[in-house]
């Protein structure tokens, strides 16, 4: 069964701290791997994708990472904002139309 | 540049009554089109796509439909509410023959059904 796990489920941090978010997938085929983000009461916004043969990409203060062989892939912000308080979602596309949705971890960037 | 729209913005309703919920894109043409329904806590759960006027794929079997009148028109239906419609409903567009699969939301109806 195709499947995206994230970890955590929440999370805290002080603001101009860093934290790395993962997400563990069980997908085939897999095309990409994107990371969006969501703010509360609004629609996702793409932050990066990853195709099989890319194992980073960064976006300014967001940078991801890919390991194909181990289908893990996280999410880390640096020196973090009180504007990056939302949900992080993790998904994976196994071809044209089908998309796997992680179920997101949600972070609060405390002042 | 392109741009979507989904309204109302909240909506609330008893249960057994209908529900039309819009989204319109404009800025592009023959976009494919999604509706997802995300409940609180839980991850986003494909509801319908579209890849042209009249053409309907549905996921999940539920009480809800879905119409593509027009290129750039999606509506969500359903003729009578049930409690476990209740949740926040997404709608989004890709462009066509896209291996990326970027999917560009609109800012969602947060629908609670009473």
């Amino acid at each position: 069964k195709n499947q995206v796990e994230q970890s955590p489920q929440s999370l805290i941090i002080l603001e101009g701290k860093n934290c790395t978010l993962q997400c563990n997938y069980t997908v085939s085929p897999f095309s990409n791997l994107r990371w969006y983000k969501q703010d509360t009461g609004r629609g996702p916004v793409s932050l990066t994708i990853m195709t099989f043969s890319e194992n980073t990409k960064s976006n300014g203060r967001y940078t991801a990472t890919l390991d194909a062989d181990t289908k893990q892939s996280s999410l880390h912000i640096t020196a973090s904002q009180l504007s990056d308080s939302a949900s992080y979602i993790c998904v994976v596309n196994t071809g044209f139309q089908k998309l796997v949705f992680g179920t997101g971890t949600r972070l609060l960037v405390s002042p | 540049s392109q741009t979507i729209h989904q309204w109302p913005a909240t909506l609330v309703q008893p249960v057994g009554s209908p529900l039309s919920l819009e989204c319109t894109v404009e800025g592009t043409s023959n976009p494919n089109l999604y509706w997802y329904r995300q409940a609180a806590g839980r991850g986003l759960q494909l509801l319908f796509y579209s890849v042209g006027i009249g053409q309907i794929s549905s996921e999940v079997p539920q009480n809800l439909s879905a119409s593509r009148p027009q290129d750039r028109q999606f509506i969500l239906s359903s003729k009578k509410l049930l409690l476990s419609d209740s949740g926040f409903y997404l709608c989004a567009w890709t462009r066509t023959a896209t291996i990326y699969n970027e999917q560009f939301f609109g800012p969602g109806t947060r629908l609670t059904v009473l």
